[in-house]
């Protein structure tokens, strides 16, 4: 079945540019999502269909989908962003139609 | 406000079955494929299965194929997840889950409930 592959941990200082990349055969292809999981919560949507945020997420968190990747990208990093994050894709004409990315650990220095 | 409340999970020895259900509530229930996802301690998301509006659609992950059985009650606006012949591996905090859009982004999460697969 499908693989997403993510770095597993990413470390950023405050105010900087966490970027959170997802890679795939032929993602670009595909329709990828992001959720962040914080330390015994529920996972929540951050970015829909490779760039659209939720309402109520704001708008520091972006999301693309080109070449051989996705990458989430989180501006101006506060303490708060610390969690886990997860991509994953969804494909119908398979068995196997929903993948998850194995995580990233967002760390804040 | 949408709400999706788990319940149903508990210890279980191997090879035990249990069921586990979803209660939704605050949207059209019947309008949503609907999932379920788990998270075993310390690791990361594993979906676990799909089911379409109607119930006429359903998908399993490869690790839980053949073994658990999910089903949807739109009148009732449940979702439940028969498992049986449990492993130790399946211990795990099971997630309700609505998927929204062409796409299936996973929009609402339950709190989970615990599933311990133990003697």
């Amino acid at each position: 079945s499908y693989v997403l592959t993510q770095p597993p941990s990413v470390s950023v200082a405050p105010g900087q540019t966490a970027r959170i990349s997802c890679g795939g055969d032929g993602i670009v292809s595909k329709t990828v999502h992001w959720y962040q999981q914080r330390p015994g919560q529920a996972p929540v949507l951050v970015i829909y269909d490779d760039s659209d945020r939720p309402s109520g997420i704001p708008e520091r968190f972006s999301g693309s989908n080109s070449g051989n990747r996705a990458t989430l990208t989180i501006s101006r990093v506060v303490a708060g962003d610390e969690a886990d994050y997860f991509c994953q894709v969804w494909d119908r004409n398979t068995d196997h139609p929903v993948v998850f990315g194995g995580g990233t650990k967002l760390t804040v220095l | 406000e949408v709400q999706l409340e788990e319940s149903g999970g508990g210890l279980v020895q191997p090879g035990g079955s249990l069921r586990l259900s979803c209660a939704a509530a605050g949207f059209d229930f019947d309008t949503y494929w609907m999932s379920w996802v788990r998270q075993a301690p310390g690791k990361g998301l594993e979906w676990v299965a799909n089911i379409k509006q109607d119930g006429s659609e359903k998908y399993y992950g490869d690790s839980v194929k053949g073994r658990v059985t999910v089903s949807r009650d739109n009148a009732k606006k449940s979702l439940d997840l028969q498992m049986k012949s449990l492993r130790v591996e399946d211990t795990a905090v099971y997630y309700c889950v609505r998927g929204s859009g062409s796409y299936l982004g996973f929009d609402h999460w339950g709190q989970g409930t615990l599933v311990t697969v133990s003697s």
